[in-house]
């Protein structure tokens, strides 16, 4: 069975400061590794992804995220926090045996001016 | 490009009746998938077409149905209405490689009186 946990339901940081979002999966197979972000009263967004190759793969924003393969982890992480980063983000994983996807509960992240 | 639609954005009905709810993909992508969120349990996938054949199944009861039609587009359909099926309703829409992101609408926020 698939699984996603973030284990940090509230992350604070504060501006300017880097912030890191965690994630640790699990799957059958190979797993590709999603990051998104849901700001309030709308859909969520696609942030970045890791199929394969370099594990740090970066995406919109100024995110990036590392992929561990020892550790199954998919950190989401950034440089240098702005206060509109502000929302909610979800990790998903989904096999290479062609499952569905599946979302972790959500961090809320928090960046204080 | 059009982003993912879907309609109505907001609707109000009482226990035991049914609804319906409709979702436009991006155009160019073959894959559909349905999400329930709530702040309670997340995000749970409901289920995932893929040129009109259900590729994948969420653990949701049999009163949660859907399909999609040869342009793509795909409804899904609630029978028989519980006070717990109050949530927001989100498709998603992706090329249909394992490895394509999922693109997502604004959602459907489903209320029952």
């Amino acid at each position: 069975a698939q699984s996603v946990a973030q284990p940090e339901d509230q992350v604070n940081v504060a501006e300017g400061n880097p912030l890191t979002v965690k994630c640790t999966y699990s799957v059958s197979g190979n797993p590709y590794l999603f990051w998104y972000v849901q700001y309030p009263n709308r859909g969520l967004q696609f942030l970045l992804k890791y199929i394969t190759g370099d594990n740090l793969v970066k995406g919109s924003y100024g995110f990036e995220a590392e992929f561990n393969k020892s550790q199954t982890s998919f950190h989401l992480k950034k440089p240098s926090a702005l206060v509109s980063d502000s929302a909610l983000y979800f990790c998903a994983v989904r096999g290479d045996y062609g499952q569905n996807f599946v979302f972790g509960p959500g961090t809320r992240l928090s960046v204080l001016p | 490009k059009a982003g993912v639609t879907q309609t109505p954005r907001y609707l109000i009905k009482t226990r035991g009746q049914q609804v319906t709810l409709s979702c436009s993909p991006i155009s160019g992508h073959r894959s559909v998938s349905w999400y329930q969120q709530t702040p309670g349990q997340g995000l749970q996938f409901l289920f995932e077409y893929f040129s009109e054949t259900q590729r994948n199944k969420g653990n949701f009861p049999g009163r949660f149905s859907g399909r999609q039609f040869s342009n793509s587009r795909s409804e899904m359909n609630v029978s028989t209405l519980e006070l717990g099926d109050s949530a927001l309703y989100l498709c998603a829409s992706s090329l249909g490689g394992l490895g394509n992101e999922q693109f997502f609408g604004p959602g459907t926020r489903l209320t029952v009186l």
